[in-house]
């Protein structure tokens, strides 16, 4: 148990709709990433949050944001979905280190699929 | 392409033998971590080693880095079919604030 959840555990959406993802950390750990993992592959940086401000960004469009808030929760929203998008989310936090470097406790993820 | 790769790409051992994984990358990094995830869920974070650390260990895991080749490998002795999942290595390159995964060595333990 790494006391980092996130919800919904699965999620089906249609091509452009949109859809906010939810993560709630540990207390104490003021960073937290976000990551998509494909079928197969590794889990790609999103971006990360640290005392409620983005502060690190992968190579995704705009229409990925997230916001952190106060109380270690935090959400990941994309927009105009599309068929790429359907991945497992997964989000991570750490100690209050402003660098998600550091060992980072990975939530159980959400599974999104567009249709 | 990935910053980390692993090596190989899928490993099938019988229990109570022991797995080797390596993984490469590319750029001068601060630390390499080691992760494992069981059928699509949630990584979970197994060692560290940093830039200037040559081996570690934790229970029956073996981490070497050998930063001159750019390269690390895992060792899981004495395997156990609960070892059976996905392992990811993942870098934290000089300079950036992220971890960058491996696409992983998918293992199995056949009992």
């Amino acid at each position: 148990e790494t006391g980092v959840t996130q919800s919904p555990t699965h999620l089906i959406k249609t091509r452009g709709q949109q859809v906010t993802l939810r993560c709630s950390s540990q207390s104490g750990h003021n960073t937290v990433s976000w990551y998509q993992q494909a079928l197969g592959q590794g889990p790609q940086f999103i971006f990360q949050y640290y005392r409620e401000e983005e502060n690190g960004r992968g190579n995704f469009p705009p229409r990925f944001s997230g916001l952190q808030f106060p109380n270690y929760s935090s959400e990941l929203n994309v927009n105009a979905l599309e068929l790429d998008d359907s991945a497992l989310y997964l989000c991570a936090s750490t100690l209050d280190t402003g660098s998600s470097t550091d060992t980072q406790y990975f939530g159980p993820g959400t599974r999104l699929t567009v249709l | 392409s990935q910053q980390g790769e692993e090596d190989p790409q899928a490993l099938s051992i019988q229990e109570g033998e022991n797995a080797t994984m390596n993984c490469s990358y590319k750029t001068s990094i601060n630390n390499l971590q080691w992760y494992r995830q069981n059928s699509g869920r949630g990584l979970v974070h197994l060692i560290l080693i940093r830039s200037n650390e040559r081996e570690k260990h934790s229970g029956r895991l073996r981490v070497t880095l050998d930063t001159s080749k750019k390269s690390s490998s895992l060792l899981i002795t004495a395997s156990r079919a609960a070892d059976t999942a996905s392992y990811f290595c993942a870098t934290a390159i000089q300079g950036a604030q992220k971890l960058v995964f491996g696409q992983g060595t998918r293992l199995t333990i056949n009992p």
